[in-house]
């Protein structure tokens, strides 16, 4: 079955340094979807990503699809404590419903002051 | 708007019980979804439903059932809970794809369900 995978698990980062998390799919999608989760609460959506290559910014977030749409990146410009929580892509298979939406298993971000 | 509302909160169950865990939303969206979080293995698709009628399985479906009769309700029931059933459930929503791609899914708040 369709497989999405994240990595770094884990990323500790001092305060003012850039971080990066990048997403590999096992199939083609139809689109990415980028969430964050602070620690104790639920996954919030922040953004998606439908067209091969495409490039979306949103403040200090970069978001990136790949020109082949299995693999995503999310860049993080000079992180601030607001930053912490883990941050999950999602993906649905190219031909395949919305509604079977697989999520990678995230990246824990912590930003040490 | 409420948005999708889980109940309960907090639940423990004993071994063998059965129970159904409720989920609302008020957005009028088309997609409703269930979600289990274990520790570091992200959150994963346990059923899915892309309209009222409708329903599929995900990743991890068994032990689990879930029926869509109106829009706006997804209950997922467990049958004869297990102690691998702890977890945190989520339950999500969306429109489909072709009303509005750039909002994503809306979860909720959580279940935090422990099986002893």
């Amino acid at each position: 079955g369709q497989q999405v995978m994240q990595i770094p698990q884990y990323q500790h980062v001092q305060e003012g340094e850039d971080f990066t998390t990048y997403c590999n799919s096992s199939t083609t999608l139809s689109n990415i979807q980028w969430y964050k989760q602070r620690p104790g609460g639920h996954p919030v959506f922040l953004i998606q990503l439908v067209k091969s290559g495409e490039v979306k910014k949103q403040k200090r977030l970069t978001f990136q699809f790949g020109e082949a749409k299995k693999n995503s990146s999310l860049h993080i410009t000079a992180t601030q404590t607001t930053d912490v929580g883990t941050y999950f892509c999602a993906g649905a298979a190219y031909g395949g419903s919305q509604g079977n939406l697989i999520f990678g298993k995230g990246t824990k971000l912590s930003v040490k002051p | 708007n409420a948005g999708v509302t889980q109940t309960p909160k907090f639940q423990v169950l004993k071994t063998g019980q059965s129970m159904t865990l409720q989920c609302a939303q008020d957005m009028n969206h088309e997609y409703m979804s269930w979600y289990r979080q274990d520790p570091g293995m992200g959150l994963r698709l346990i059923h899915y439903s892309v309209g009222a009628g409708i329903t599929d399985q995900g990743e991890v479906p068994n032990g689990y059932n879930v029926s869509r009769s109106t829009t706006e309700d997804f209950p997922l029931r467990l049958l004869s809970a297990a102690p691998s059933q702890t977890s945190v459930y989520f339950c999500a929503s969306s429109y489909y794809e072709g009303r509005d791609r750039g909002l994503g899914y809306t979860f909720g708040s959580g279940t935090r369900l422990t099986v002893v």
